[in-house]
C-alpha cells in the first residue's frame, strides 16, 4: 500500500515570496491533516479535513495560511506572503474515519524562509 | 485546552540499557494515547497506542500503560539498541463525539542517542 505522498521535500524563498505544499494521502482515506513542526517542537495542527470539508481550522493563521481539498482526495496548503517565522517542517497526515485516530504521516516539507 | 508535556530531554544511553520517557497530560474526557517516533530522515511513525485507562500499549519491544490516576503515559522498553535511536513524540486525541476529534496533540519530543 502506497503511502502519504508529499512534494516538494524542501523549499527555501525568501520573505514576502508565496509557496504551496502538495499531499496525496493513503487511498480511501477520508480524514486529512496537515501540521506544521517548527525545529525542536512537536507538530501542531493547522488544519483537518474531512472529505473535502474543513472540519478544524483553529490554529491556521487565515491572514497568510489556505488549504483547500477540492475533490475529496489530495490537498494543497499555500502560504502568502511567508514570513521567517514560519521555516518549518509541513506535515501532512491521513487516516480512514472512526479508527480510533491512528494517522499515517507523509515525510515532509521542509520550508526554510530567508 | 489540551496538551502534553514530556520529559527534557535529549537522552543518551549505552546500548541494552534500560529506558524511561515520561509523559504526562492534560485533557477533557478520556482521550486516546499514543507514542509516534522519527527515525533520522524518515516521517513520524505509529509506535503504540492505548485507547483506555489500563491499557497497555506495546510494540517493538517498548511498552506504555494508560494511567488516568496520574495522567501519564510513560515509554518504557527493557534493553535499547542503536538502532532505536530516533525521536520520540507522547500525544493525544479526543475520543468521537467531541469536537476536536481526530487532531494529535503532541508534546516537544525527545531525542534518544543509543551508544554502542
Amino acid at each position: 500500500e502506497a503511502g502519504v505522498a508529499q512534494s516538494p521535500r524542501y523549499k527555501i524563498i525568501e520573505k514576502r515570496q508565496s509557496v504551496a505544499f502538495w499531499c496525496n494521502p493513503i487511498s480511501g482515506h477520508a480524514t486529512l491533516y496537515w501540521y506544521q513542526q517548527i525545529l525542536g517542537q512537536g507538530p501542531k495542527l493547522l488544519i483537518q479535513f474531512q472529505n473535502n470539508g474543513v472540519v478544524d481550522d483553529s490554529q491556521l493563521p487565515k491572514d497568510r495560511f489556505s488549504a483547500e481539498r477540492l475533490k475529496g482526495v489530495d490537498s494543497t496548503l499555500k502560504i502568502q506572503p511567508a514570513k521567517l517565522e514560519d521555516s518549518a517542517v509541513y506535515l501532512c497526515a491521513s487516516s480512514p474515519w472512526g479508527s480510533d485516530n491512528e494517522q499515517f504521516f507523509g515525510p515532509g516539507t521542509r520550508l526554510t524562509v530567508l | 485546552g489540551d496538551s502534553v508535556t514530556q520529559m527534557e530531554g535529549p537522552v543518551t544511553l549505552s546500548e541494552e540499557a534500560f529506558l524511561t520517557i515520561n509523559c504526562t497530560y492534560t485533557a477533557t474526557g478520556y482521550p486516546s494515547l499514543f507514542w509516534y517516533v522519527q527515525y533520522p530522515g524518515e516521517g513520524l511513525q505509529l509506535l503504540l497506542k492505548a485507547t483506555k485507562a489500563d491499557d497497555k500499549g506495546s510494540n517493538k519491544g517498548f511498552e506504555a500503560t494508560y494511567r488516568k490516576e496520574t495522567t501519564s503515559f510513560h515509554l518504557e522498553k527493557g534493553s535499547v539498541q542503536v538502532s532505536d535511536s530516533a525521536v520520540y513524540f507522547c500525544a493525544l486525541s479526543q475520543n468521537a463525539g467531541g469536537t476536536s476529534y481526530g487532531k494529535l496533540t503532541f508534546g516537544q519530543g525527545t531525542i534518544l542517542t543509543v551508544h554502542p
